[in-house]
C-alpha cells in the first residue's frame, strides 16, 4: 500500500526537551511539507523541502528544524525554542501529474506538554 | 495579503437536507483550488482539485464548482457519515498553498 505515515500517533515533551516527529512516504513524491493544525486555524506551513538534502522555512519555522536526507523520510524536530508547541502536526507529500500537483497528507501526531 | 475564508464555521443538516459550504479567496494568481475532508484526529483526505472558472466535479454525494473569487461544495442528500470537517486550499501563482479555517459539518439523523 502506497501512502505516508507519521509516528508517533500521541507525543509528549516535558519542559526544555526536543523531539522529533517521524514522516515516511513511499509514493516517490519529490516535495514534501509539515503544517501545524491549531483549532480554528488553517493548517499553518513549517517547513517544506523540493528534493532531498533542501528545505526551506515556511510562514512559521521559528523553533522547529528538519532534514531530508532520503527522498522518503522528513523527520520534524520540535526544539525547546518553540513556547507553544501543543497541537496537531500533519505531514504532506505532493503529486505532479500531467501539470497537476496534489498534497496528500498523513495521519498526524498530535504533540502535547506535559 | 493572501487570504482564505470558509463559511459557515459549523453547520448542522437533517439527513437528506442539502446545502452548500463556502470558499472565498483573494490571492494573487490563482493555480488551483483544492478541496479536502478531515474526520477528528486524522490527516485531511483528497476530495477534488478545481483550476479554472466554471469548473465542476463530483464525487458521490459531493460537488465542486469554482468561481473568480469562490468555491462552493454543494452536498446533495446528505447523510450521517458526512460528518467532518471540509479544508479548502488555495496554490497561489507562486506556488504557495494556503488553507482556509475549515467548516464543521454535522449531520443527524
Amino acid at each position: 500500500d502506497g501512502g505516508i505515515t507519521q509516528s508517533p500517533k500521541y507525543l509528549f515533551r516535558k519542559e526544555g526537551q526536543n523531539v522529533t516527529l517521524s514522516c515516511e512516504q513511499n509514493l516517490n513524491h519529490d516535495a514534501m511539507y509539515w503544517y501545524r493544525q491549531d483549532p480554528g486555524q488553517g493548517l499553518r506551513l513549517i517547513y517544506y523541502s523540493q528534493i532531498v538534502n533542501d528545505f526551506q522555512k515556511g510562514d512559521i519555522a521559528e523553533g522547529y528544524s528538519v532534514s531530508r536526507e532520503k527522498k522518503e523520510s522528513f523527520p520534524l524536530t520540535v526544539t525547546s525554542a518553540q513556547k507553544n508547541p501543543t497541537a496537531f502536526y500533519l505531514c504532506a507529500s505532493r503529486e505532479r501529474l500531467a501539470g497537476q500537483e496534489t498534497q496528500y497528507f498523513g495521519p498526524g501526531t498530535r504533540l502535547l506538554v506535559l | 495579503e493572501d487570504q482564505v475564508t470558509q463559511s459557515p464555521e459549523a453547520l448542522r443538516l437533517q439527513e437528506g437536507e442539502s446545502s452548500s459550504l463556502n470558499c472565498s479567496y483573494t490571492v494573487s494568481g490563482l493555480r488551483g483550488l483544492f478541496w479536502y475532508r478531515q474526520d477528528p484526529g486524522k490527516g485531511p483526505e483528497f476530495l477534488f482539485t478545481l483550476y479554472s472558472a466554471g469548473e465542476e466535479k463530483e464525487k458521490e454525494r459531493l460537488k465542486a464548482t469554482l468561481t473568480k473569487k469562490e468555491s462552493f461544495l454543494h452536498i446533495t442528500a446528505p447523510k450521517p457519515e458526512d460528518s467532518a470537517t471540509y479544508l479548502c486550499a488555495v496554490q497561489t501563482s507562486y506556488d504557495k498553498v494556503i488553507f482556509g479555517p475549515g467548516t464543521s459539518l454535522s449531520v443527524i439523523p
